[in-house]
């Protein structure tokens, strides 16, 4: 079965600080990898996402994240943070024979003026 | 990019009554949709999948005859809760999917309040 872990409930970080959000996951097949962000009262919106190719994955907003096989990681990062990206962050996975995905508990960042 | 629409974004409603939620995809086929659920600081929980012109396949506890969902159209998906009551309150969020295609497109919400 699939699941995905975010340790962290809370981030919190300085303006200007680079963060990381963490997620780990657990998948039977090979991962599709995906980061969404949601503001107060919103849906998703899409931030990245791994499927092949470079581990390194660079999306919207200045975020990027790197796909490591070993440690089962998808950690988000971002090199200096905003206080408009504070929201909350979802991990999702889904694997190449599955049929939806699966979400982790969500990680809120607050980034600090 | 691909974009997908929920009416209406907020509700109201008086407990007993139903209330029916629509999901759009708006420019392309959806041939798959999915519908979750969020309870307040806390993930999606997925509710249901529905392929196009077939039954819904629902999640384990979730209750299909309260639950009513179609999926008549590529376009189009409804959420129907019926009976409503004040526990039903939560974030209603759909989301779709084109074919086979990995990535899924997720609308803006519904907030259900039932009083």
């Amino acid at each position: 079965a699939q699941s995905v872990a975010q340790p962290e409930d809370q981030v919190n970080v300085a303006e200007g600080n680079p963060l990381t959000v963490k997620c780990t996951y657990s998948v039977s097949g090979n991962p599709y990898l995906f980061w969404y962000v949601q503001y107060p009262n919103r849906g998703l919106q899409f931030l990245l996402k791994y499927i092949t190719g470079d581990n390194l994955v660079k999306g919207s907003y200045g975020f990027e994240a790197e796909f490591n096989k070993s440690q089962t990681s998808f950690h988000l990062k971002k090199p200096s943070a905003l206080v408009s990206d504070s929201a909350l962050y979802f991990c999702a996975v889904r694997d190449t024979g599955g049929q939806n995905f699966v979400f982790g508990p969500g990680t809120r960042l607050s980034v600090l003026p | 990019g691909a974009v997908v629409s929920q009416h209406p974004s907020r509700v109201i409603c008086k407990s007993g009554t139903s209330v029916k939620i629509e999901c759009r995809s708006l420019d392309f086929q959806a041939t798959t949709m999915f519908w979750y659920r969020q309870f307040p600081k806390k993930s999606l929980m997925l509710m249901a999948t529905s392929n196009e012109g077939s039954k819904a396949t629902y999640e384990q506890g979730v209750e299909k005859d309260k639950f009513l969902i179609n999926h008549a159209s590529l376009t189009l998906s409804t959420l129907t809760v019926t009976s409503a009551h004040p526990e039903d309150s939560s974030f209603y969020i759909c989301s779709a999917r084109e074919g086979a295609n990995y990535e899924q497109y997720f609308g803006p919400g519904t907030r259900l309040t039932v009083t």
